[in-house]
């Protein structure tokens, strides 16, 4: 059971380019966290997604910033327009259930030039 | 605003010396959970906590859930320098969709 795959691993835009992460949770969970995290510092919460349905979206830039969760194929966090300030990681995670034990995925180093 | 707190954000500490960290909550939780992350990693789960006044032991790691719900600790016996990373703690605020919510994390560093 393959654990929780992001990808790409790291991803360097230019200012105004769009950046798009994909995460694919491990099989059999219904429930994605996107969390953001600059160096040293937490994990900030971003979205959560319950198979094609935002559940909170309440960390999420309301501008620039989209989560989906098909129903068939990864999430993806998009970004539009990056600006320098979205440089950070991002990662993703997974749970069987809503606030169970979360399978965090590698993330994604994104990095605007 | 922040509503899982860790304070401090960085601990030094001895090879061989205990460490205990806190994890305070401004409401109510669901449950608590810990998470270790190493540096340039992930963070991994360590832990769950459901039950007031709940206590877990892991070798040598004790995680406690208070009476009340509203805090927890994590108290590492005789550290390793395997023990370098930052813990997390994440609680599911009661009534709030069932996110996890991340404290900011205390990064510990051992000296050999």
């Amino acid at each position: 059971n393959a654990g929780v795959m992001q990808n790409p691993r790291h991803l360097v835009r230019r200012r105004g380019q769009e950046a798009r992460l994909r995460c694919s949770p491990m099989k059999g969970h219904s429930h994605v966290y996107w969390y953001r995290q600059l160096p040293e510092e937490g994990l900030k919460f971003m979205v959560y997604l319950q198979k094609e349905n935002i559940i909170d979206e309440s960390g999420m830039p309301k501008e620039r910033f989209s989560a989906e969760f098909p129903k068939e194929g990864p999430s993806i966090l998009r970004i539009q327009q990056v600006v320098r300030g979205d440089s950070a990681a991002y990662f993703c995670a997974s749970s069987l259930a809503a606030a169970t034990e979360a399978f965090f995925g590698q993330g994604t180093r994104l990095t605007v030039v | 605003g922040q509503q899982v707190m860790q304070i401090p954000q960085y601990q030094h500490v001895q090879e061989g010396e205990d460490f205990t960290t806190y994890c305070n909550s401004s409401t109510t939780l669901s449950n608590i959970q810990w998470y270790k992350q190493r540096p340039g990693g992930h963070p991994v789960f360590l832990i769950q906590l459901v039950k007031s006044g709940e206590v877990k032991k892991q070798k040598r790691l004790t995680f406690q859930f208070g009476e009340a719900k509203k805090n927890s600790s994590l108290h590492i016996t005789a550290t390793q320098t395997t023990d370098v990373g930052t813990y997390f703690c994440a609680g599911e605020i009661a009534g709030a969709n069932s996110k996890l919510t991340f404290g900011k994390g205390i990064t510990l560093s051992v000296r050999p």
